[in-house]
């Protein structure tokens, strides 16, 4: 079975562009959830969707950054415009109808840097 | 007092060692807690939950002390293999999100 799938894995782009990066979770997953991971600040929860409707996106840093689940196959999350200090791994995962469980399936990150 | 606090290590120990990690929480009312493993440069994968009566998986266990509030994980017969990040992971309350601590960083030497 795929596991979540995230892309890009790596990106490097130019401070003021615009970032997109994309989710796919595991089929039957009720819930979707967005990370950011530096060494600084560690693993950060920005936002999570359950039911593709967000729930909580008290972790989002700034207006700069927005996230989509047009439907239960996809998310995105949006940087605009980049700023050096977004750069960082950012994870998305998936769980169960079960809900909070514990088990989270990550995607294997996308890598962002900003310039 | 930090949602989730880790000690980050690095903790460097022998093959054969046993070694343990604490992490203490500060929601009193989180009933569910979790580690996760981190390899470098991978995501985060789930270890093992941490039950009240506390939990044991071949050479490792968790344990929860709710009247100081941390959890503990004890490696016993260190493997290189298990050289990693843990990462202590509690919900932030009731039914909601989990909250992920920094992690320890355990190097596992020959």
């Amino acid at each position: 079975d795929a596991g979540v799938i995230q892309s890009p894995r790596h990106e490097v782009t130019e401070m003021g562009q615009e970032v997109t990066l994309r989710c796919k979770p595991i089929s039957g997953h009720d819930y979707l959830f967005w990370y950011r991971q530096t060494m600084m600040r560690g693993l950060e929860l920005l936002i999570y969707f359950n039911n593709n409707v967000p729930i909580d996106d008290s972790g989002m840093p700034e207006d700069r950054f927005s996230a989509k689940m047009p439907n239960a196959s996809f998310s995105t999350l949006k940087i605009q415009p980049s700023e050096p200090r977004d750069s960082a791994v950012y994870f998305c995962a998936s769980s169960s109808r079960q809900g909070f469980t514990g088990e989270l399936f990550f995607g294997e990150g996308s890598r962002l840097t900003v310039l | 007092r930090k949602e989730v606090e880790q000690d980050p290590g690095p903790f460097n120990v022998p093959e054969g060692a046993t070694v343990a990690f604490n992490c203490t929480y500060s929601n009193s009312a989180s009933q569910s807690f979790f580690w996760y493993r981190q390899d470098c440069r991978k995501e985060p994968k789930l270890l093992m939950s941490v039950y009240s009566s506390g939990n044991e998986d071949g050479r490792f266990t968790a344990q929860l002390n709710r009247a100081s509030q941390y959890i503990s994980l004890l490696i016993r017969d260190s493997k290189l293999s298990d050289s990693a990040t843990y990462l202590c992971v509690v919900p932030k309350g009731g039914n909601t999100p989990l909250v992920f601590g920094k992690g320890t960083r355990l190097s596992v030497i020959a």
